[in-house]
């Protein structure tokens, strides 16, 4: 099945400062490439998504890229805020005869300081 | 537009007992996939449901299950539980107009159990 590598598994970023948490995929036929962002006692928060069909996508301070060849897929965040701070996700999905099923990566714990 | 709702928000079990969760999805969604989320194993997929039927299954026990009602509204069920079923629940609805459609989770469901 589909195995899906997370790091760093903590960031400390000043603010005003950029975030990058990077994640690797295995399955090749993965086609879907979400991030969640979780605030404590939250539920994830889809931020953006990119499919395998776009190399990079872009709103405001966040971006995602993808890189199909290497199997992996990065999440940017510019001029940090303090409400930024969070656990942030990414996952990949793979077509399943009609299904939805992610897989999660481990989760970053980010931390914008003052 | 409400989002998902979960009910209850916190349950105390002891082991041996039975518990049944609930999901009201976002209005209009068909689809509802339940999650446990645990420090050490992360966030893992349970099922999926749509129209009433299970179109996905993780690798869970069968103490694990799961139905969906015609108005999409779905419900989980552990039964027998065990101390190391103690994690939050999350449940994500999706419209799913096409695969690999965006997931909108809940605020989940944390379960504990002594």
């Amino acid at each position: 099945g589909e195995n899906v590598e997370q790091h760093p598994s903590t960031l400390s970023v000043q603010e005003g400062d950029s975030a990058v948490i990077k994640c690797t995929y295995s399955d090749s036929a993965s086609n879907y490439f979400p991030w969640y962002k979780q605030e404590l006692g939250k539920g994830p928060q889809l931020i953006i998504d990119i499919r395998s069909n776009v190399g990079e996508k872009k709103d405001q301070r966040i971006a995602v890229t993808l890189n199909k060849t290497a199997k992996h897929f990065s999440l940017h965040i510019t001029e940090t805020q303090p409400e930024d701070s969070a656990v942030y996700f990414c996952a990949a999905s793979r077509p399943t005869g009609g299904g939805n099923k992610l897989t999660f990566g481990t989760g970053t714990q980010l931390k914008v300081e003052l | 537009k409400a989002g998902v709702t979960q009910t209850p928000r916190y349950l105390i079990k002891t082991r041996g007992q039975q518990v049944t969760l609930s999901c009201s999805p976002i209005s209009g969604h068909r689809s509802v996939s339940w999650y446990q989320q645990t420090p050490g194993q992360g966030l893992q997929f349970l099922f999926e449901y749509f129209s009433e039927t299970q179109r996905n299954k993780g690798n869970f026990p069968g103490r694990f299950s799961g139905r969906q009602f015609s108005n999409s509204r779905s419900e989980m069920n552990v039964s027998t539980l065990e101390l190391g079923d103690s994690a939050l629940y999350l449940c994500a609805s999706s419209s799913r107009t096409a695969t690999n459609e965006k997931l909108f989770f809940g605020s989940g469901t944390q379960l504990s159990v002594l």
